[in-house]
């Protein structure tokens, strides 16, 4: 398996409040992205990062930022967290742009519930 | 991004085969098709990938038409473990080499004794 890591894997915070998920990958993949997981809307990208300090934005990335300081860290933050944003949060890693190279691995997956 | 179409739920029953059709009308030229399986409670995990033509693997089979408009996974004797959602995804990088896949809903593939 991929070496990534999801921390933390539960968290129920209140709204308002700032909340923080961080992908730790060990395979020193170029790619990595954000996702989250909502019943009826499958996965859907919220931000990716095509290197170190180099991102940009997904399908659903409002009220969502990112950051990526070194290669093996991709940082999700949610600067004031709303009851829409409840979801379960998946990280995922890839080495190459697409293509028969493009495979993406996936974290466990973070849970968060926002009351 | 090209978009995909593909039925919300299969039933089917162990030992007989499955096949989920998905349409991605605008495929571009340089699209791979990439299809992916997820289990409840975990991240989906990549199943098998083709350009054109057919592929096989040990755990499925990639069938895509000439005009690569549509593509169907066939997943031969399928079990109870087999019950998971399957995502068919269209993409390959952009021109700035950046690379965003989004999987939409997926189907739901339930198999039973």
């Amino acid at each position: 398996d991929a070496g990534i890591t999801q921390s933390p894997r539960h968290k129920v915070t209140e709204t308002g409040t700032p909340v923080t998920l961080r992908c730790h990958q060990t395979e020193n993949h170029r790619y990595m992205y954000w996702y989250r997981q909502d019943p009826g809307h499958g996965l859907r990208l919220i931000h990716y990062s095509y290197g170190v300090k180099d991102t940009d934005k997904g399908e659903v990335s409002d009220g969502y930022s990112v950051s990526r300081s070194k290669t093996e860290d991709f940082l999700l933050t949610l600067e004031s967290a709303t009851s829409s944003q409840t979801s379960v949060y998946f990280c995922a890693i890839s080495e190459f742009a697409g293509g028969p190279t493009g495979e993406l691995f996936f974290g466990e997956g973070s849970r968060l519930t926002v009351l | 991004l090209a978009k995909t179409t593909q039925p919300i739920s299969m039933d089917s029953y162990e030992g007989q085969e499955v096949n989920i059709t998905c349409s991605h009308n605008n495929i571009a030229t340089n699209d791979y098709i990439t299809w992916y399986q997820q289990f409840p409670s975990q991240g989906p995990r990549f199943i098998i990938q083709g350009y054109k033509t057919k592929v096989t693997n040990e755990v499925a089979s990639l069938f895509i038409p000439a005009d690569r408009k549509s593509s169907t996974l066939s997943l031969p004797r399928v079990s109870l473990s087999d019950t998971a959602v399957y995502y068919c995804l269209v993409g390959d990088a952009g021109p700035s080499n950046d690379y965003k896949l989004s999987f939409g809903a997926g189907t739901t593939v339930t198999v039973r004794a």
